[in-house]
């Protein structure tokens, strides 16, 4: 079965402090890759998504970054951090097909301070 | 841009009554698929239900149903005999061509 490993659960960042989440999947090849961010208590903004290696789709201009080194890894990056940074981050897959449901990850809990 | 609305930022419904959340949508594409999530407090997103847009018939999980409207690019959720565990917050989305797309989400709240 395919599973999805997003981490670190929580984290407490100082404001220009680098920024590295990482998401690893499993059970599956060639699966789509979502970043997503959540603020308190608001939807879901798209942050990037990933049809296959090295293939980023950048949906919201910021100083954030999306790489996909591998199949199934996805990972976000900062160089430096702002307050705003500070949210819910969740990592989803997808089949390849485009047409089921994405499956989430356990989610990150970002605080810049 | 491609966008999905839902109006209503909070719900509250009696346990065991019925209640319908509200999604609207704007594309150009007329092949995608519509997706309703719930969020608990654990914040683990969960599959609620799904609808193919190629296909008119509702789709129906025990005692969630949608109604499902393609030319107005409607897409409601309705939640029969609501019980406490419903409580959560409700996303629509849409993938179309690999891009998928959430509403702000409504809150439900389930009254015992």
């Amino acid at each position: 079965s395919q599973t999805i490993h997003q981490w670190p659960a929580t984290l407490v960042q100082p404001v220009g402090s680098p920024l590295s989440l990482e998401c690893t999947v499993e059970g599956t090849s060639n699966p789509n890759l979502y970043w997503y961010r959540q603020a308190a208590g608001r939807g879901l903004q798209l942050l990037f998504y990933s049809v296959g290696i090295g293939q980023i789709s950048s949906e919201v201009p910021q100083n954030l970054s999306a790489s996909r080194p591998q199949d199934r890894q996805f990972i976000l990056s900062s160089k430096k951090l702002l307050l705003s940074d500070s949210g819910f981050y969740l990592c989803a897959w997808s089949p390849g097909t485009g047409e089921s449901e994405a499956f989430f990850g356990q989610g990150t809990r970002l605080t810049v301070v | 841009a491609q966008t999905v609305t839902q109006s209503q930022p909070e719900m509250s419904v009696q346990e065991a009554e019925t209640v319908t959340l509200s999604c609207t949508y704007d594309t150009s594409e007329s092949d995608y698929y519509l997706f309703w999530y719930k969020q608990p407090p654990s914040r683990q997103m969960i599959l609620v239900i799904r609808q193919e847009a190629y296909k008119q018939q509702n789709a129906t999980e025990n005692r969630f149903s949608v109604n499902f409207q393609k030319a107005a690019k409607s897409f409601s959720l309705k939640i029969s005999d609501s019980q406490l565990g419903d409580a959560a917050m409700y996303f629509c989305a849409y993938t179309i061509n690999n891009d998928m797309r959430f509403g702000a989400g409504t809150r439900l709240t389930v009254k015992p």
